[in-house]
């Protein structure tokens, strides 16, 4: 299995830029997890899909963020507008969907808002 | 709710001595619980998962970590270290009762030199 996908690896962008964060989830996983990175706060979980509905979206930040996942292998994490405090490392992860399953993360996208 | 701590920002060893990274959890009921590890620039890496039975774990790359049910303490345990062994490690706890969502701690560098 290739892993959990995510595109693009790097994004450079101006304030007030639309950003969109892709991610595929390992094929028969059912569960989707973002998180984002910083020095300062950590890894934080962002919002978490159960066989694509959000189940939890305590994590985001504000309404400039929002998260999609339309069917069972993609779903979108979107900035709009982009602050430079929004600059950090996305990941997503999945996971089968059991509490004592794993979740295998991806490799991240590197955000920098300018 | 469900917390982890892990009290050291970093841990020194020298190649060759055994290491260990601490890790302190609180749930409300019983735990799930897991080590991640991430090497600059990539995503988290699973080492090893405590879900029932021994309390000695062994995982990935010669680790492994003790469940103390009554210290609420998951260390993670190398009787060798490898400089390449030198990373960033992450504990987590998934309570029964809390769903799909981990939470993690805040991470320890780990410094193996030669």
């Amino acid at each position: 299995d290739a892993g959990v996908i995510q595109s693009p690896r790097h994004e450079v962008t101006e304030m007030g830029q639309e950003v969109t964060l892709r991610c595929k989830p390992i094929s028969g996983h059912n569960s989707l997890f973002w998180y984002r990175q910083t020095m300062m706060r950590g890894l934080e979980l962002l919002i978490y899909f159960n066989n694509n509905v959000p189940i939890d979206d305590s994590g985001m930040p504000e309404d400039r963020f929002s998260a999609k996942m339309p069917n069972a292998s993609f779903s979108t994490l979107k900035i709009q507008p982009s602050e430079p405090r929004d600059s950090a490392v996305y990941f997503c992860a999945s996971s089968s969907g059991l509490p004592q399953e794993t979740q295998y993360f991806g490799p991240g996208t590197r955000l920098l808002v300018l | 709710a469900q917390s982890v701590a892990q009290p050291e920002d970093q841990v020194n060893v020298a190649e060759g001595n055994p290491l260990t990274v601490k890790c302190t959890y609180s749930v409300s009921g019983n735990p799930y619980l897991f080590w991640y590890v991430q090497y600059p620039n990539r995503g988290l890496q699973f080492l090893l998962k405590y879900i029932t039975g021994d309390n000695l774990v062994k995982g990935s790359y010669g680790f492994e970590a003790e469940f103390n049910k009554s210290q609420t303490s998951f260390h993670l345990k190398k009787p060798s270290a490898l400089v390449s062994d030198s990373a960033l490690y992450f504990c987590a706890v998934r309570d029964m009762l809390g769903g799909n969502k981990l939470v993690f701690g805040a991470g320890t560098i780990l410094r193996v030199k030669s």
